[in-house]
């Protein structure tokens, strides 16, 4: 088992609410990604979070939005939600910004369904 | 563009035989690192192993094991003497560097290991 956890564990939401995920780092590492995996696909990219900032982004639309706190756990929101939202939503830690040379530890994910 | 692709969407193998999921890559750059993941239908992102572009010899952990053909852009995982636990869905990734890292998946390879 990795460091990483994340909350909730699955989530029902209705189209054109607002979502908060939320992912607690490994110790010691200050590098957070998100990533959304839609059912049969691979997991896409959104963004990462580095010491407080974000640290670069993927191709999602502005209404996915991210916050990395001191302690470096970090929340991904998403505003305004749309059927197609409906994934499994992963958080790896790492650490060091993207030094993924080594491996990258993921939560267990929260799958969000949006109806 | 950097890209994964994984051709096989389903495999099939006895219990104590070893296997091989495909991946082939696509990458203009020269440094690179290539990973496998193991994600059971719990969700969680198992890192198995990890081969950076400049490493001669083929890694290695334990029951896995990575064909890296850097010729022919493939990075093939081989499980030796498969267990049922080993049924899971297997992804391999590239980390890519585009001004920060970030990891492409492959859209996955679905193994199930029969008694």
């Amino acid at each position: 088992e990795t460091g990483v956890t994340q909350s909730p564990t699955h989530l029902i939401k209705t189209r054109g609410q607002q979502v908060t995920l939320r992912c607690s780092s490994q110790s010691g590492h200050n590098t957070v990604s998100w990533y959304q995996q839609a059912l049969g696909q691979g997991p896409q990219f959104i963004f990462q979070y580095y010491r407080e900032e974000e640290n670069g982004r993927g191709n999602f639309p502005p209404r996915f939005s991210g916050l990395q706190f001191p302690n470096y756990s970090s929340e991904l929101n998403v505003n305004a939600l749309e059927l197609d939202d409906s994934a499994l939503y992963l958080c790896a830690s790492s650490k060091d910004r993207g030094r993924v040379n080594t491996e990258a530890f993921f939560g267990q994910g929260t799958r969000l369904t949006v109806v | 563009a950097q890209k994964i692709t994984q051709t096989q969407p389903g495999m099939f193998v006895q219990e104590k035989e070893a296997v091989t999921l495909d991946c082939t890559y696509d990458t203009s750059d020269q440094s690179y690192g290539l990973f496998w993941y193991k994600q059971p239908s719990s969700g969680e992102m198992i890192f198995l192993i990890y081969q950076g572009s400049y490493d001669e010899q083929n890694a290695t952990e334990g029951r896995y094991s990575l064909n890296f053909q850097k010729a022919r852009k493939s990075a093939n995982l081989v499980i030796s003497a498969s267990q049922l636990g080993d049924s899971a869905m297997y992804f391999c990734a590239m980390r890519v560097n585009t001004g920060f890292q970030k990891l492409v998946f492959g859209t996955g390879t679905r193994l199930l290991v029969s008694p």
